[in-house]
Parts: C-alpha cells; structure tokens; sequence
C-alpha cells in the first residue's frame, strides 16, 4: 500500500562508516528524490533522478552517491560518515508537479 | 541564500481560530506549493498556486500568491488540534525543472 517506503527508518552508526538507505516508490512516477532535513527543519534538495538518469546533483560531498537500478527504485550510499551528516533524510517522487514524500530516515552518527 | 522564508517560525492557537502562515521568495516561479509534515513523519502536499494565479482554495485551506511581491500566504480556517503540524512552503523555480526550494517552515500548535 505505501506509495513511498525508505529503508531503514533509523540508523545510528559510527563516523568513519560506510551506510546505504534505500527508496522504492509503487505510484509508477519517472523522478525520484534525495533530500537533507537538518535539525531545524531546513530541507535541501541533494539528487534527482529521472527514469534512472541524474537530472540535479546539488552541491553535495562526493562521499554521497546515488544509484537508481530502475524508475522504482533510488538508493544512497554514504561513504566514511561524518558528525555533520546527521540529519533525516527524505526520497520523494513525481511525475508532475506534486511530489510524494517517504517517512524518513533518521541517520545518526556518533 | 535560501529560497522561501516563512514566518512566523511558530503560531499557537486555539481550535476553531483561523492560521496563518505566509512566505517570501526571491526569484521567478512556476509555481509555489505548501506541504505539511507532522512531527517525525514525511511532508504530505496540500496544494499548490500557478505564478498566473492569484488565490486559490482547498477545502478549509486558501492561498493566495503575490507574485509582485514575491510572497504567498496559507490561511486555515476553523482549525482542528489535528492541525498540528509544521507547514513548509515550495518554490518551483523558472527554469529549474522539478527542483523545488523549500523555506524553513512554520510549527503551528492548535490547542483543544
């Protein structure tokens, strides 16, 4: 039923590490998401992609790489985890205008 | 700088009184959209202003759009205490397909 799903919806982990949080959508839409909400609520676009192709890549660590295997589906690996990366991170689609959020992963680093 | 900035940053008010939020922007748009989020979940759209249109209404939620003045604002009417939430605003910006620029958001506290 949930149009929007991110795996996991915690993760705490050490700095230095390497995660993955994934995002799959069932509403058929062509453009998936990444963004960065800080703790104050401030949301920042990081990746869009469109039927697995980049379309915006903002200026974001290189540490930070998406990888879409089909329109469904977009994944983000986070290489050697820094304090200043938590946050909660939100993937979202479209397929016009309107966008369709996630729950959210809360990442933590420690 | 960001894109949006809303304010106020915080509004509590009882039920039943009416809410409003409002938004400023910096450069052209396509159009401006309002999302909500409840506390530790994703944002969920409410609706969303064309830069040709002036006002427009859902429900018990009406926007308005200035686009001279680069601002909207989100009005709530008779507001429930599962109104409670943090309202953001979304610039869809001229030329920047798909790339919405969120402001900071508002916390609204209705009150039983």
């Amino acid at each position: 039923d949930t149009a929007v799903s991110q795996t996991p919806k915690y993760l705490v982990t050490q700095m230095g590490n390497d995660k993955s949080i994934k995002c799959e959508q069932n509403l058929g839409h062509d453009t998936m998401y990444w963004y960065k909400q800080d703790s104050k609520k401030f949301l920042k676009i990081m990746f869009s992609y469109n039927n697995k192709e980049l379309i915006i890549n903002e200026t974001v660590p290189n540490r930070f790489s998406p990888k879409s295997p089909d329109k469904a589906h977009l994944n983000l690996h986070i290489n050697s985890l820094e304090l200043g990366d938590s946050a909660v991170y939100f993937c979202a689609s479209s397929t016009a205008e309107t966008q369709y959020f996630g729950p959210g992963t809360r990442l933590l680093v420690l | 700088s960001q894109q949006g900035e809303e304010d106020p940053q915080a509004l509590s008010i009882q039920e039943g009184e009416n809410a409003t939020m409002n938004c400023s922007y910096k450069t052209s748009i396509n159009n401006l959209q309002w999302y909500r989020q409840n506390s530790g979940r994703g944002l969920v759209h409410l609706i969303l202003i064309r830069s040709n249109e002036r006002e427009k209404h859902s429900g018990r939620l009406r926007v308005t759009l200035d686009t001279s003045k680069k601002s909207s604002s989100l009005l709530i009417t008779a507001s429930r205490a599962a109104d409670t939430a943090s309202y953001f605003c979304a610039t869809d910006v001229a030329g920047n397909t798909g790339k919405l620029i969120f402001g900071q958001g508002t916390t609204l506290q209705v009150k039983p």
